[in-house]
């Protein structure tokens, strides 16, 4: 099994649904962020977490939200999806001092 | 602001040549260095990393970076690229507080025959 698992690999909803995304580990790591890829721009932070009742907004955490349920689950929600939120979407987790991130394999959402 | 700078968008390279991906950062301080690679439809994968002492790194499939401090770089490279080595490379630094990594925007690397 993955040590990063992210759940759904893909999906496609219309604009205005909520949506979340899911992630789950067991490397038992403390740090998890989520991230968004478009094509160009690389991967941008969205939210990170330090623990359970620490969470913190990346740079573009806007019309997005989060909730650390455990130490091993990061789940990304999208309120009210929107096209420009179409996007890959990668769940990530570090030891304490960053020594290296480990990635899921991917959500790719697509909002039509 | 921390800043991650991959000046290749594109590279295209015949098998067995030589490749150079090249990094450049901004930051304050000498951070936690790294790439990653990403084959299509896949997730990122560690290739190599760098936090201190020997500024030539070896990592994973024949990759090397070296770091080079009075240039603020962190380039990637590999003596004979393969077909297999198509894939898209993302440099990454990291505040040794494990605070954020931040990334660059990737290099899309070719391989033809």
């Amino acid at each position: 099994d993955a040590d990063v698992t992210q759940t759904p690999r893909n999906r496609i909803t219309k604009t205005g649904k909520r949506i979340m995304l899911e992630c789950s580990q067991t490397k038992g790591h403390d740090r998890m962020y989520w991230y968004r890829q478009d094509p160009g721009l690389g991967l941008r932070l969205i939210y990170y977490s330090f623990d359970v009742k620490d969470i913190n907004k990346g740079e573009i955490s806007d019309g997005y939200s989060v909730s650390r349920q455990a130490q091993a689950k990061f789940s990304l929600s999208l309120e009210s999806a929107i096209p420009n939120q179409t996007a890959l979407y990668f769940c990530a987790t570090s030891d304490l001092k960053g020594t290296e991130a480990f990635f899921g394999q991917g959500t790719r959402l697509t909002v039509v | 602001a921390q800043s991650v700078t991959q000046p290749d968008i594109h590279i295209t390279v015949s098998e067995g040549a030589s490749l150079e991906l090249r990094c450049n950062y901004s930051y304050g301080a000498t951070p936690y260095l790294f790439w990653y690679v990403q084959s299509p439809g896949q997730g990122l994968q560690l290739l190599l990393k760098y936090f201190s002492g020997d500024t030539l790194v070896q990592g994973i499939k024949g990759f090397e970076a070296e770091f080079k401090r009075s240039q603020s770089s962190f380039n990637l490279r590999k003596p004979s690229v393969h077909w297999s080595d198509a894939a898209e490379y993302f440099c990454a630094v990291g505040l040794n507080t494990g605070n954020q990594f931040y990334f660059g925007t990737g290099t899309s690397l070719t391989v033809i025959p």
